[in-house]
């Protein structure tokens, strides 16, 4: 398994204002994804945070709203930007570890940073 | 497209009770991966199962076991003997070859009371 590390755990944050979450992992893993959780809600995957290049956003999902920082196997950032009531959600970052390049292994998740935007 | 539906949306049972969470996933893949997550009110996400398509076996862990049906496109997660700190939701996710991406069904949540 993998401890994987959040900040802020939890944020009240002003409209139009941006807040970077950190995610740090025990170990050096090759997938990591940030998810959203949105209240009451299931998770959506956000992007996969690529090493040493841009991340691959999903559909609905842009880098402008979302910058994504990926510097080491072990570290990443995402920042939500111009923040709107709308954004108020769970952003989990989760790593993948077991994977044998032929089928998934098993996605370990952070404890979520919960924010809240007025 | 995959799609993953979790019909029911809550569960409320007396612990010792048995409960069981319903998970129909749709693909076009003949190689996929299903899982169940289990989210408490801490809100950390922990890994239940992973379960290829070719392995149809039931599992059973502890209390916990799970009914693979290929035939009905079904991924049923049974609790044995519930028990307080059962009460979460619970997430069944599924994987395509193609990507290994995970997407979500909505979630069941399961409260058992004592």
């Amino acid at each position: 398994s993998a401890v994987i590390s959040q900040k802020p755990s939890r944020d009240i944050c002003q409209r139009g204002t941006s807040l970077t979450i950190q995610c740090q992992v025990d170990s050096q893993v090759t997938m990591m994804f940030w998810y959203r959780q949105q209240p009451g809600q299931s998770l959506t995957l956000i992007a996969t945070a690529n090493q040493g290049s841009e991340a691959t956003y999903e559909s609905g999902f842009v880098i402008d709203k979302f910058p994504i920082s990926r510097p080491n196997l072990t570290f990443s950032t995402l920042t939500v930007s111009n923040m709107s009531p709308e954004d108020s959600s769970i952003y989990l970052c989760s790593v993948e570890l077991g994977s044998d390049r032929v089928s998934p292994g098993e996605l370990f998740f952070g404890e979520g940073s919960r924010l809240t935007v007025l | 497209a995959q799609k993953v539906t979790q019909a029911q949306t809550e569960i409320s049972v007396v612990e010792k009770e048995d409960v069981t969470l319903d998970c129909v996933y749709e693909t076009r893949d003949t190689t996929y991966y299903l899982f169940w997550y289990k989210q408490p009110p801490s809100g950390e996400l922990v890994f239940l199962i992973r379960r290829n398509s070719f392995d149809e076996q039931n599992e059973i862990s502890g209390r916990y076991s799970w009914n693979f049906q290929k035939s009905t496109s079904s991924f049923n997660f049974t609790i044995t003997a519930s028990q307080v700190v059962d009460s979460a939701v619970y997430f069944c996710a599924l994987s395509e070859l193609i990507d290994y991406k995970l997407s979500f069904g909505a979630g069941t949540t399961v409260t058992v009371r004592a």
